[in-house]
């Protein structure tokens, strides 16, 4: 019954590479995040969704390509890969934007060699 | 622009001590929403509790207590007789009401809460 589920959780590859991350919920909310959290702890939103439609998109490489193929799914995809990617990606939903918790995945970790 | 500061870094108690973690927020919002969340060592985050600008009736759940003062910009978060378990990073968070269809949660930098036996 998990709410939030993201694959994998683990991914090593190099440096050049382009991988994805997948999100999912069952908990029918209609607004989905991606949030990175970097070696020193500190987590910042990358990107949100609400009803399939980007809200927000803060500053990230436009390697980085977020795809919402309905509401219960946001992917995540990375072309290129560098060094400085390398670190825990969280997939979280919410039922609204600003006002409701938001619930997390159990986030991917990302290593880039 | 919404700021939400966590002057702690790292704390380290002895289990059955009470611990208070800081928060302290800043915002251009009459409307905003606080928020508090566990990391423990496994890294999940877990969501403890949701406060709305309007609301400043502090919370207790448990062991756990948050007071609400906006007069100070604080959010603050007591573990009483805290236990091993209670061991994780802790963050505050903030979202504004006005940024409407942009509006984002903030975080602060966390708390390293350390409970020893």
């Amino acid at each position: 019954d998990t709410a939030v589920s993201q694959t994998p959780k683990y991914l090593v590859t190099q440096m050049g590479n382009d991988k994805s991350i997948k999100c999912e919920q069952n908990l029918g909310h209609d607004t989905m995040y991606w949030y990175k959290q970097d070696s020193k702890k500190f987590l910042k939103i990358m990107f949100s969704y609400n009803n399939k439609e980007l809200i927000i998109n803060e500053t990230v490489p436009n390697r980085f390509s977020p795809k919402s193929p309905d509401k219960a799914h946001l992917n995540l995809h990375i072309n290129s890969l560098e060094l400085g990617d390398s670190a825990v990606y969280f997939c979280a939903s919410s039922q609204d934007r600003g006002q409701d918790e938001q619930f997390f995945g159990p986030g991917t970790r990302l290593t880039v060699l | 622009a919404q700021k939400v500061t966590q002057a702690q870094t790292e704390i380290s108690v002895v289990e059955k001590e009470d611990v208070t973690l800081d928060c302290v927020y800043e915002t251009r919002d009459t409307t905003y929403y606080l928020f508090w969340y566990k990391q423990p060592p496994s890294g999940e985050l877990v969501f403890l509790i949701r406060r709305n600008s309007f609301d400043e009736q502090n919370e207790i759940s448990g062991r756990y207590s948050w007071n609400f003062q906006k007069s100070t910009s604080s959010f603050n978060f007591t573990i009483t007789a805290s236990q091993v378990v209670d061991s994780a990073v802790y963050f505050c968070a903030l979202s504004e009401e006005h940024t409407g269809a942009n509006s984002k949660l903030t975080f602060g930098k966390g708390i390293t809460l350390s409970v020893r036996p």
